[in-house]
């Protein structure tokens, strides 16, 4: 069964540095997403992407991230220069249209910022 | 701006019981409501996804119903199974298309 996978499942990094999470989402799907869940709380919308490039995003997705499709199978999530208050689990996500139709996540890489 | 709730917070049942997870949303103008299970320290695994013309979905021993009218999605689960247990999220459109809003999770364990 076609999944979405997300590498690495997970991620140390300082604060400050730059990381990049990478998911391949499932080859016919056309819409792309990033949530992120901070342990403990519900899991947020970042942002979305379609035909290269942002369709939406949150308040959360502000200068230090951005998205891209690098290729037509890759979709990443660079965090330019990480916080402590980054660390999460962050889920990639994707799906054939926008409107009823199901959203299929990866298993999520979890990001510990030290 | 669309606020997801889910009760109850956490629930223990003896294996073998029938049980219902409530969600409740304050915009009913949705297009569908999907439910996920996650395991501790995992991904997201959807669970049913119910359309807002639809009143009923059915998968195995779950059957989610939907009320838009009144905000509200339930989740029945039949004859409850210790793999059962694990944390059941249920998300809306929220606002434009792609924004999806996950409620705060009912909390399942299932004792043998």
């Amino acid at each position: 069964e076609p999944e979405v996978t997300q590498t690495p499942s997970h991620q140390v990094t300082q604060m400050g540095q730059e990381v990049i999470l990478r998911c391949v989402p499932i080859s016919n799907h056309l819409y792309f997403y990033w949530y992120r869940q901070i342990l403990g709380q519900k899991v947020e919308f970042l942002v979305s992407f379609y035909n290269n490039e942002i369709s939406e995003k949150s308040e959360i997705f502000d200068d230090q991230f951005s998205v891209e499709r690098p290729d037509g199978s890759n979709f990443t999530l660079k965090i330019r220069s990480t916080k402590l208050e980054d660390s999460a689990m962050y889920f990639c996500a994707s799906s054939v249209r926008v409107t009823n139709t199901e959203a299929f996540f990866g298993q999520g890489t979890r990001l510990t910022v030290v | 701006k669309q606020e997801v709730t889910q009760i109850p917070a956490a629930l223990s049942v003896p294996e073998g019981e029938n049980l219902v997870l409530n969600c409740s949303f304050t915009d009913s103008a949705i297009y569908n409501l999907q439910w996920f299970r996650q395991d501790p320290g995992k991904g997201l695994t959807s669970l049913l996804l119910i359309q807002s013309s639809q009143r009923e979905q059915t998968s195995g021993r779950l059957n989610a119903s939907l009320d838009k009218s009144s905000g509200r999605s339930t989740l029945y689960i039949a004859a409850s199974q210790p793999g059962d247990s694990a944390t059941y999220l249920c998300a809306v459109p929220s606002g434009g298309y792609q924004k999806v809003t996950f409620g705060t999770g009912t909390k399942l364990q299932v004792i043998p």
